[in-house]
Order: structure tokens, then C-alpha cells, then sequence
């Protein structure tokens, strides 16, 4: 069966400090990818999404970066957070039935 | 810029009631509206992929219909339970095949009080 795994859950970090949150993924193979983000009062909006190795479409302006150095797995980065980078980050990849979601990452950036 | 819409934004109802809600998207270049529940402390869930004008789809209590020529799409949820209490999601599949993604709605909150 298919599974996405999300880590870290929960990271606290400061302004201007770096990020790597990790998303992997098993059962399948040269998955879509997708990274959105649930800013505070906001809606789930769409970051970034790769549809394999290397190849990765950037939907809205900002800090972030992203990266797909295997099939499965996809990082998203930042070389110096913001404040406003805080908010509930979630990886996602289609299936038949729906998006599987992963766990997610609460980033609180201070 | 597409917009998909959802209202109402929150929703409080009493155990027992039935509600509807609302996800507007544009009706042009369609190719699916998806619905999600989402619990707080929880990933979203899938509920519905629709994909054809007209459809209608049911899961339990809660059913879905869509009508793609106007562009809405209905989720109704029959004698509400406390355990419905969630956030729930729509999503305009932008693009076909493997270029595709999805724009969600801000979500509409419904709290069941028992």
C-alpha cells in the first residue's frame, strides 16, 4: 500500500535560522509531489510540486525552496527563515481516491 | 488568478441537524472538484473526487453533488453528529494528467454541539 511520510511534527525555530522538513513516500513509484502550506487564518495553499527527479514548478513567490534528489522523496528548505514563514506545512501526493496527505510540520519561527 | 470559494466560512449547528455547504470554482478547463475533511491534529482526508457534471456521491451521511456548467459544488451532511466537527475542503483540479494540481477553498468549519 501507498504511505507518505512527514517529519519533523513539531519544529520551533528561530528568524533567519535554516529548515529542511523531509517527505518520503513508499508503494509507488515517480509519484507527483506536492508541498502546501496552512498559513494562520489562511487556507491551504500550494508551494511547490515536482513531477520527478530534479524537476520542480515554484507556484508562488517567497522564502522557500524545494528539492527531489530521489523519486520518493522531496525536502523543502529555507536558508534563513522568516516570520511569516510559520504555519502547518503538508506533503501530498494524488492518488485514485484523493490526495494522501502526510502528518504535517507545525513550524513556529520566533 | 482562480479563486475556489467556499461559505459559509464557520458553521455551529446543534446534534442531529443537517447542513450544506457551498465551494464555488470557476467553470471553465474542468477537470475534477475534490472534497476533504480535515480534523484538527489531523491530516485532510479524502472524501470525494468528482469529475462529471451532475454527479452525485455519498459516503455514510455525508453526500456530495456538482454541477460544472455554474460552477458549484454542494456537500451535505444528514443528522450531523459531534464527531463530524471538522474543517472541510474543496479542491479545482488545475491541469490534466501529470501536470495536474489542486487549489483549494479556505474551508468551511462546522461545529456539532451534542
Amino acid at each position: 500500500s501507498q504511505t507518505i511520510h512527514q517529519w519533523p511534527a513539531t519544529l520551533v525555530q528561530p528568524v533567519g535560522s535554516p529548515l529542511s522538513l523531509e517527505c518520503t513516500v513508499e508503494g509507488t513509484s515517480n509519484p507527483n509531489l506536492y508541498w502546501y502550506r496552512q498559513a494562520a487564518g489562511r487556507g491551504l495553499q500550494l508551494l511547490f510540486y515536482s513531477v520527478g527527479i530534479g524537476q520542480i514548478s515554484s507556484e508562488v513567490p517567497q522564502n522557500l525552496s524545494a528539492s527531489r534528489p530521489q523519486d520518493r522523496q522531496f525536502i523543502l528548505s529555507s536558508k534563513k527563515l522568516l516570520l511569516s514563514d510559520s504555519g502547518f506545512y503538508l506533503c501530498a501526493w494524488p492518488g485514485q481516491g484523493g490526495y494522501t496527505f502526510g502528518s504535517g510540520t507545525r513550524l513556529t519561527v520566533v | 488568478i482562480l479563486n475556489v470559494e467556499q461559505s459559509p466560512q464557520s458553521l455551529h449547528v446543534q446534534e442531529g441537524d443537517s447542513t450544506n455547504f457551498t465551494c464555488s470554482f470557476p467553470s471553465s478547463n474542468f477537470y475534477a472538484l475534490h472534497w476533504y475533511r480535515w480534523e484538527t491534529a489531523k491530516s485532510p482526508e479524502a472524501l470525494f473526487v468528482m469529475t462529471l457534471n451532475g454527479d452525485e456521491k455519498k459516503k455514510g451521511r455525508i453526500s456530495a453533488t456538482l454541477n460544472t456548467k455554474e460552477g458549484y459544488s454542494y456537500l451535505y451532511i444528514k443528522g450531523s453528529q459531534p464527531e463530524d466537527s471538522a474543517t472541510y475542503l474543496c479542491a479545482f483540479r488545475v491541469g490534466s494528467g501529470n501536470t495536474g494540481k489542486l487549489i483549494f477553498g479556505q474551508g468551511t468549519t462546522l461545529q456539532v454541539k451534542p
